[in-house]
């Protein structure tokens, strides 16, 4: 089982609509989690990032945790064409004195198509 | 601050030659990331280093790879001898314990031919 496994894409929505992509994660220690953002021939760039059960929503885009589940989404809501890309999700633990302090890891990726 | 720097952003070499890419992390960082990134496989962590110490390098993927720290604002990942099936971008990252955000360097694009 990979540590970190997103929705298998691509994922195509309409403009105007909501688009949702979804992760979930092996390791029940994960403290940290967080949605990148990759355009095509760029580096990652953080969009987002979560540490506590519940919904986090910053403009357009809102994050959801639900631990117990081990599962972690985002939701983009009025989705753009600029929006076209690449989302990351990582997670990270962060229990003091354990050997995967500090390691961040990365699912696959969704490459998010937002059509006119 | 200028972010995380990676040189050289493009590599094209031939097959069995010595490869060395280098990372300049954020000032004041103290954890130092090598990831790999292809379309099979995605972006995967290949070490990572927590105040210039080498802490988690299962990702490594054979021998021929190695990574170094010699201080706090320098890191090189070698690849000696590389092979065609190296080809992949090379990214960096960097982020410090109380924020723990990684922020990603431009990547270097490493061709084996």
């Amino acid at each position: 089982q990979k540590e970190v496994e997103q929705n298998s894409g691509p994922l195509s929505v309409p403009e105007g609509a909501i688009a949702s992509l979804n992760c979930t994660y092996s390791d029940r220690g994960s403290q940290s989690f967080f949605w990148y953002r990759q355009y095509s021939g760029k580096s990652p760039e953080l969009i987002m990032f979560i540490y506590s059960n519940g919904d986090k929503e910053d403009g357009r885009f809102t994050a959801q945790l639900n631990k117990a589940s081990q599962y972690v989404s985002l939701l983009i809501r009025d989705s753009q064409p600029s929006d076209s890309a690449t989302y990351l999700c990582a997670v990270r633990p962060d229990s003091a004195g354990g050997t995967s302090y500090g390691k961040l890891t990365f699912g696959q990726g969704t490459i998010l198509t937002v059509h006119p | 601050d200028a972010g995380v720097i990676q040189s050289p952003r493009h590599e094209v070499t031939e097959m069995g030659q010595e490869v060395t890419l280098r990372c300049k992390p954020i000032s004041g960082h103290d954890y130092l990331f090598w990831y790999r990134q292809t379309m099979m496989r995605g972006l995967e962590l290949l070490i990572y280093f927590n105040n210039n110490v080498p802490i988690d390098d299962s990702g490594m993927p054979e021998d021929r790879f190695s990574a170094k720290m010699p201080n706090a604002s320098f890191s090189t990942l070698k690849i000696q001898p590389s092979e065609p099936r190296d080809s992949a971008v090379y990214f960096c990252a960097s982020s410090i314990r109380q924020v723990t955000e990684a922020f990603f360097g431009q990547g270097t694009r490493l061709t084996v031919v």
